[in-house]
């Protein structure tokens, strides 16, 4: 069975450009976890989703940042404009919506370069 | 925000030796995890411990749970090379399967 899947895996765009990043969960998994993780830190939550539903949005960037999960599968996450302090790897993990003590699958990540 | 601090921030051991991970959290929680995450990709699951649990083994990990003082250990045993990597733990808090990371441990295993 396929993991998580994200693309692209590397991108690299200049400031102020736009950009975005999908992600595909484990089939099955209700729920979807965009996270950002920066050189040398652990990952920090962006927006959690519970199938198309997002449930926690507070770490999210409102006035650049938007995410959507249409129909409760895959997720797009995107930036508009970049900032060169955008640059990080974006993480994409998925857990079965319901029992709580379940472990979180990852994607690869997406690492995102600003210059 | 991180839920989690973890220390030490490095660890440099031989092969063979014991490594020693701590984490602190800051409220109370569903479940604590431990993941591993090799440089330049993504983060794997290592063992999950319930917040009604306070010890767990699976294979050369050992993990402990102290609720009261809000702080957990990852013992990995018997070290090899291939254990270098970071490692995680993060926490599941509220109703649904909210996981918030720490700040990591950099574990290096020299030959």
């Amino acid at each position: 069975e396929a993991g998580v899947v994200q693309s692209p895996r590397y991108k690299i765009i200049e400031k102020k450009q736009p950009v975005a990043f999908w992600c595909n969960p484990i089939s099955g998994h209700n729920t979807l976890y965009w996270y950002r993780q920066n050189l040398g830190q652990g990952p920090e939550l962006l927006i959690r989703y519970e199938n198309e539903e997002a449930v926690d949005d507070s770490q999210l960037p409102k006035d650049r940042f938007s995410a959507e999960r249409l129909k409760g599968v895959d997720s797009t996450l995107k930036i508009q404009p970049a900032e060169l302090g955008d640059s990080a790897v974006y993480l994409c993990a998925s857990t079965p919506m319901g029992p709580l003590n379940t472990e979180a699958f990852f994607g690869q990540g997406t690492r995102l370069t600003v210059v | 925000s991180q839920q989690g601090e973890e220390d030490p921030q490095a660890l440099s051991i031989q092969e063979g030796e014991n490594a020693t991970m701590n984490c602190s959290y800051k409220t109370s929680i569903n479940n604590l995890q431990w993941y591993r995450q090799n440089s330049g990709r993504g983060l794997v699951h290592l063992i999950l411990i319930r917040s009604n649990e306070r010890e767990k083994h699976s294979g050369r990990l050992r993990v402990t749970l102290d609720t009261s003082k809000k702080s957990s250990s990852l013992l990995i045993t018997a070290s090899r090379a291939a254990d270098t990597a970071s490692y995680f733990c993060a926490t599941s808090t509220g109703g649904g399967n909210k996981l918030t990371f720490g700040t990591g441990t950099q574990l290096k295993v020299e030959l």
